[in-house]
């Protein structure tokens, strides 16, 4: 079964509104999230690292005011993607796991700004 | 930092055949290798992962090679059957824990 769920699984949202994305690890904890993005027939671009208790770290060429992530607790992981524009719309994935267990990843969110 | 390269894109293999897919990564610290099978509309799964101590790895019809020397590694699938198309990932793990995946290989099984 799933070891890591992602809700929800498909959002439309107006331009200018916030739309927030839960990942939680089941059954395990999870100090350390991972939020990547993935536009249609391309590879998963690792956009943070969501880190249990401390702020996220992110690549280079994210907007961490645009995209906020939360991860308050040793199960949940939040991304809100702040003032949305049709250029977010895209397929966001995340995951969890590490150096001891192998990282999983949950079903992704299809988020679609009109 | 780490950079991973894939390659084919795009394969096709007879129902039956093999399928091998290549990757070469740049930094000689990463140490875990994970493949990923990605169908549409879903998240990445896990299908076989190595560590970069073990050279060679094996799960019924899917096997994973690594070269440390060459940082190359590889997936070969064998017996291939319909359920096996789509698209997979080969990644490496950087020291700091993060996954960096390669540009992906569509494999169509063909009929």
């Amino acid at each position: 079964g799933a070891v890591v769920s992602q809700h929800p699984s498909r959002v439309i949202c107006k331009s200018g509104t916030s739309v927030k994305i839960e990942c939680r690890s089941l059954d395990f904890q999870a100090t350390t999230m991972f939020w990547y993005r993935q536009f249609p027939k391309q590879s998963l671009m690792l956009m943070a690292t969501s880190n249990e208790g401390s702020k996220a770290t992110y690549e280079q060429g994210v907007e961490k005011d645009k995209f906020l992530i939360n991860h308050a607790s040793l199960t949940l992981s939040t991304l809100t993607v702040t003032s949305a524009h049709p250029e977010d719309s895209s397929f966001y994935i995340c995951s969890a796991g590490g150096v001891n267990s192998p990282l999983h990843f949950g079903n992704g969110t299809r988020l679609t700004v009109t | 930092g780490e950079n991973v390269e894939q390659h084919p894109s795009t394969l096709s293999v007879q129902e039956g055949d093999s399928a091998v897919i290549k990757c070469t990564y740049s930094d000689s610290a990463s140490n875990y290798f994970p493949w990923y099978k990605q169908e549409l509309g879903k998240g990445p799964q896990l299908i076989i992962d190595i560590r970069s101590n073990v050279g060679e790895k094996k799960d019924q019809r899917i096997a994973v090679t690594l070269n440390k020397t060459a940082k190359h590694f590889s997936l070969h699938i064998t017996e291939t059957q319909p359920e096996d198309s789509a698209v997979y990932f080969c990644a490496a793990s950087t020291p700091d824990d993060k996954i960096i995946f390669g540009k992906g290989t569509r494999l169509h099984i063909l009929p």
